[in-house]
């Protein structure tokens, strides 16, 4: 399994609350990626990240940031939690090569009261 | 307007039959094409992938078949195994970055 560790599992929290879900590789892969997983919708991508410091805006950004200060960690953060985001969010990562399969990280629950 | 379809939410195989799973999309500029096998309260698992150039890759007992001029692609898995009851969800890529658009799923139930 790739080293792919997510916390935490679960939150629960309140509207307007600032939310942070930290990814953690071993892997040492280049990308990074923030999905959001809803009923009918598969998996979205928020943000990604293809090197320390560098990230772009994936299909559903609003409402998100992410940073990345070392290669290891991915941190996906709601300045201020709305119950839309209420969802259960995956981390994955890939390496350099193009069309390489990405690898998913258990995920996180999280509900926003 | 979602760019990777799947149109069955769940289909219902009997063991030791075939289970075939359907994709369609509509963005022409992705070639390469992956399925993913997913779990309750686990992360989607990779399972098998295929590049444009190819119309067909297989691996054990799963095979992937993709008809590029019906942008259609399927998965087939013979013979289908009770632990093969899971989430399925098909991905496409078309860019060097890696990103993957995904169908919304298909939930396969093997019955034994």
């Amino acid at each position: 399994d790739a080293g792919i560790t997510q916390s935490p599992r679960h939150k629960v929290t309140e509207t307007g609350t600032p939310v942070t879900l930290r990814c953690h590789q071993t892997e040492n892969h280049r990308y990074m990626y923030w999905y959001r997983q809803d009923p009918g919708h598969g998996l979205r991508l928020i943000h990604y990240s293809y090197g320390v410091k560098d990230t772009d805006k994936g299909e559903v950004s609003d409402g998100y940031s992410v940073s990345r200060s070392k290669t290891e960690d991915f941190l996906l953060t709601l300045e201020s939690a709305t119950s839309s985001q209420t969802s259960v969010y995956f981390c994955a990562i890939s390496g350099r090569q193009v069309n390489q399969p990405q690898h998913f990280g258990d995920g996180t629950r999280l509900s926003i009261l | 307007d979602q760019q990777v379809k799947q149109n069955s939410p769940s289909l219902s195989v009997q063991e030791g039959r075939i289970s075939i799973l359907n994709c369609d999309y509509t963005n022409s500029m992705f070639d390469y094409f992956l399925w993913y096998k997913k779990y309750p309260a686990e992360g989607p698992t990779f399972l098998i992938s295929i590049s444009s150039i190819k119309d067909k890759n297989e691996d054990g007992r799963f095979t992937v078949f993709l008809n590029k001029s019906a942008k259609h692609l399927s998965l087939h898995i013979v013979p289908s195994q009770p632990g093969d009851s899971a989430v399925y969800f098909c991905a496409a890529s078309g860019n060097a970055g890696n990103m993957l658009t995904f169908g919304g799923g298909t939930r396969l139930m093997v019955k034994p």
